[in-house]
């Protein structure tokens, strides 16, 4: 069964800390990764793509990939309130659409 | 770009009801959208696949004919929720592709609230 498992949480962290996401997948061949955020109550919204290992960086997103080890992570730099919220990783395992986790709380106190 | 619009945001309806719901990509075509559900502190729940002038594939356990879906256009996408029940009360998200290619992320619309009572 092909699958992308991410840790529940919630993960807390304090204002101004390092936030760091990580999701692990099953298929070796997966070429492209997603992450999306989640506020409760809304719908997800596209946050972070990568396709080729090493890092992107998106002003405090950086996301991580690295395809032996099949992981994908997000770190959040100077995390604020407002990125409280559940981050889902997203891969495609060759479905028509993506496979999601769980999703991982994220909570940021101030 | 690749803004997908979902109509009502919320949406309340007795018991025994039928309810649609229209999902729209308002700057390119989408072949293909999916239905989503999601129930309070879980997990997004694919409900199924809808293609463009065919039958909308579902997901296992998902009741084809409850949950009526129409994909009429390039461009548009609807779901009805048929005789609905208070069990079926959830959040519903369509989303869709901007391309088949395997790069392409999955975009959302803003999701519809239904509440049976």
């Amino acid at each position: 069964q092909k699958e992308v498992e991410q840790n529940s949480g919630p993960l807390s962290v304090p204002e101004g800390a390092i936030a760091s996401l990580n999701c692990t997948y099953s298929d070796r061949v997966s070429q492209s990764f997603f992450w999306y955020r989640q506020y409760s109550g809304k719908s997800p919204e596209l946050i972070m793509s990568i396709y080729s290992n090493g890092d992107k960086e998106d002003g405090r997103f950086t996301a991580q990939l690295n395809k032996a080890s099949q992981y994908v992570s997000l770190l959040i730099r100077d995390s604020q309130p407002s990125d409280s919220a559940t981050y889902l990783c997203a891969v495609n395992l060759g479905y028509s659409t993506l496979t999601f986790g769980k999703g991982t709380m994220l909570l940021v106190s101030p | 770009g690749a803004v997908v619009s979902q109509h009502p945001s919320w949406v309340i309806c007795k018991s025994g009801t039928s309810v649609k719901i229209e999902c729209r990509s308002l700057d390119f075509q989408a072949t293909t959208m999916f239905w989503y559900r999601q129930f309070p502190k879980q997990s997004l729940m694919l409900m199924a696949t809808s293609n463009e002038g065919s039958k909308a594939t579902y997901e296992q356990g998902v009741e084809k004919d409850k949950f009526l879906i129409n994909h009429a256009s390039l461009t548009l996408s609807t779901l009805t929720v048929t005789s609905a029940h208070p069990e079926d009360s959830s959040f519903y998200i369509c989303s869709a592709l901007t391309s088949t290619g395997t790069n392409s992320p999955l975009h959302f619309g803003n999701g519809t609230r239904l509440t049976v009572t």
